[in-house]
C-alpha cells in the first residue's frame, strides 16, 4: 500500500517557467513532509520541508504547499533552471521520534533550455 | 554538520559471496540508522531500522538472515548482504536522524552489482 504517492513519473518544463511537482499521502498520522532531489547513484539531497502546522514554506526558488484536508502537497520551483533536472522525491514522517521516512516513487523533472 | 559517510560507493561481487556496507555518522551520534534499497526507477524502500546496541527491525518481506545489520556503536552501522545473488543488485542507502532541526541525513549510497 503506497502511503505516499507521486502520480506523475515525469515532467518537462521550459527554462524560466514554473515547475510544479505534486504529492499525495494517505496516512493522516504523517506530520512532517520533505522534498528531496536525487541523481542516479547518489544519495538524496534535502531541498525543503514543511510541518503539518503550516501550509506554506518558502526557501529561495523552492516553495512547498501543504493542504492537509486534501492530504496533498506540492513543490513549486520558480524560475526553473536546467540544473534542476533530476528526480524529485516526496517523503513523509510521523512524530519527532526515530521514525523512518516514507518515500513516493519520484517524479523526473526535465528543464529544457 | 550532520554528515553520514557511506562506503563503498560501488561494489561488484560474484554470486554467493558476501558484501559489507558501512555507514558512519561523522559529527553526530546516530542511535538509529535506516537502511533503504532502491531498484531502477523505483522508490526508496525501507529495508530495516538499525538501533544501537539492539537487534534491527526488518520490514515485511526483507530476509533478516540475508541482510545482516549490526549497529555496534553510536557512529557505525553496517549492512552485510550474505550469499549475494544477481537479484540483490540494487542501490543501498543509509539514513540517520539528527537533532539539527528536524533532519534526516543520507549516505551517498552503494551501488551493488552481483554477477
Amino acid at each position: 500500500d503506497q502511503q505516499v504517492k507521486q502520480n506523475s513519473p515525469s515532467l518537462s518544463v521550459q527554462e524560466g517557467r514554473i515547475s510544479i511537482l505534486n504529492c499525495d499521502y494517505t496516512n493522516s498520522m504523517f506530520d512532517y513532509f520533505l522534498w528531496y532531489k536525487k541523481y542516479p547513484a547518489e544519495g538524496p539531497t534535502f531541498l525543503i520541508s514543511i510541518s503539518s502546522i503550516k501550509d506554506k514554506n518558502e526557501d529561495g526558488r523552492f516553495t512547498v504547499f501543504l493542504n492537509k484536508s486534501a492530504k496533498h502537497l506540492s513543490l513549486h520551483i520558480v524560475p526553473s533552471q536546467p540544473g534542476d533536472s533530476a528526480v524529485y522525491f516526496c517523503a513523509a514522517s510521523r512524530g519527532r521520534g526515530n521514525t523512518p521516512l516514507v518515500f513516493g516513487k519520484g517524479t523526473r523533472l526535465s528543464v529544457i533550455a | 554538520g550532520a554528515v553520514v559517510s557511506q562506503h563503498p560507493s560501488w561494489v561488484i561481487c560474484k554470486s554467493g559471496t558476501s558484501v559489507k556496507i558501512e555507514c558512519r555518522s561523522l559529527d553526530f551520534q546516530a542511535t538509529t540508522m535506516f537502511w533503504y534499497r532502491q531498484f531502477p526507477k523505483q522508490s526508496l524502500m525501507l529495508m530495516a531500522t538499525s538501533n544501537e546496541g539492539s537487534k534491527a527491525t526488518y520490514e515485511q518481506g526483507v530476509e533478516k538472515d540475508k541482510f545482516l545489520i549490526n549497529h555496534a556503536s553510536l557512529t557505525l552501522s553496517t549492512l552485510t548482504v550474505t550469499s549475494a545473488h544477481p537479484e540483490d543488485s540494487s542501490f543501498y542507502i543509509c539514513s540517520a536522524r539528527h537533532d539539527s532541526g528536524y533532519g534526516y541525513t543520507f549516505g551517498s549510497g552503494t551501488r551493488l552489482t552481483v554477477v
